[in-house]
């Protein structure tokens, strides 16, 4: 079972809004990503989490805010985003950091 | 140079043809090499992976890879209308932390 699960399926928030954004798996997974996706255009990395430790922040502005509160879940905080924030947000897993297997992704509009 | 480069296509061919996807990238050191497809709206879906020189099939797809001209290769036998989709490339880059740096995309159109 390579499954991935990511909620809320589709999200719309305004720009003054807290949401967050949740992915789950138990494949027992030691690395856990966030990705970012914009139309036409391939995933962008955001956060790794190795062992349920921050290990890469590719320069995300501090409206997001990742969080691991343990080794199957994943979460991305989000507040105050603008439009342009409005994308596929991708949650992965990795057994060790090679094979990456993506969740359904979050699609989410910032009004 | 981009660390990983593909033809954005689109790749046209008709039913039951093979599709030949193609990738190249920068990083001698890499070692690991994937390919996901992506169709519209969804998210990523692995379809192969490959680590040595040589082939590696699995049912209709096979997977290339040659090391020594940085290239990697995805052949689609008997190619289907639901093959049609974005191929994406990815490689483990070793330069940037050992990150997954993919590929613009290559879009494939299978035609009945």
């Amino acid at each position: 079972d390579t499954e991935v699960t990511q909620t809320p399926k589709h999200l719309v928030m305004g720009m003054t809004n807290k949401k967050s954004l949740k992915c789950e798996q138990h494949m027992g997974h030691r690395a856990m990503y966030w990705y970012k996706q914009k139309a036409k255009k391939p995933p962008e990395l955001m956060f790794v989490y190795s062992y349920e430790k921050l290990s890469i922040n590719e320069s995300v502005p501090s409206r997001f805010s990742p969080e691991c509160p343990n080794s199957s879940l994943l979460n991305l905080h989000l507040h105050a985003l603008q439009p342009e924030d409005s994308a596929l947000y991708l949650c992965a897993s990795s057994p060790a950091g090679e094979t990456q297997y993506f969740g359904p992704g979050t699609r989410l509009l910032v009004l | 140079q981009k660390e990983v480069e593909q033809n954005s296509g689109p790749l046209s061919v008709p039913e039951g043809a093979i599709a030949s996807l193609n990738c190249t990238y920068s990083d001698r050191g890499s070692q690991s090499f994937f390919w996901y497809r992506q169709y519209s709206g969804k998210s990523p879906e692995l379809i192969m992976s490959i680590y040595s020189n040589g082939d590696k099939e699995d049912g209709r797809f096979t997977a290339q890879l040659n090391k020594a001209s940085q290239y990697v290769s995805l052949l689609i036998r008997d190619s289907q209308p639901s093959d049609s989709a974005t191929y994406l490339c990815a490689v483990i880059h070793m330069e940037y932390g050992n990150k997954l740096v993919f590929g613009a995309g290559t879009i494939l159109r299978v035609k009945s």
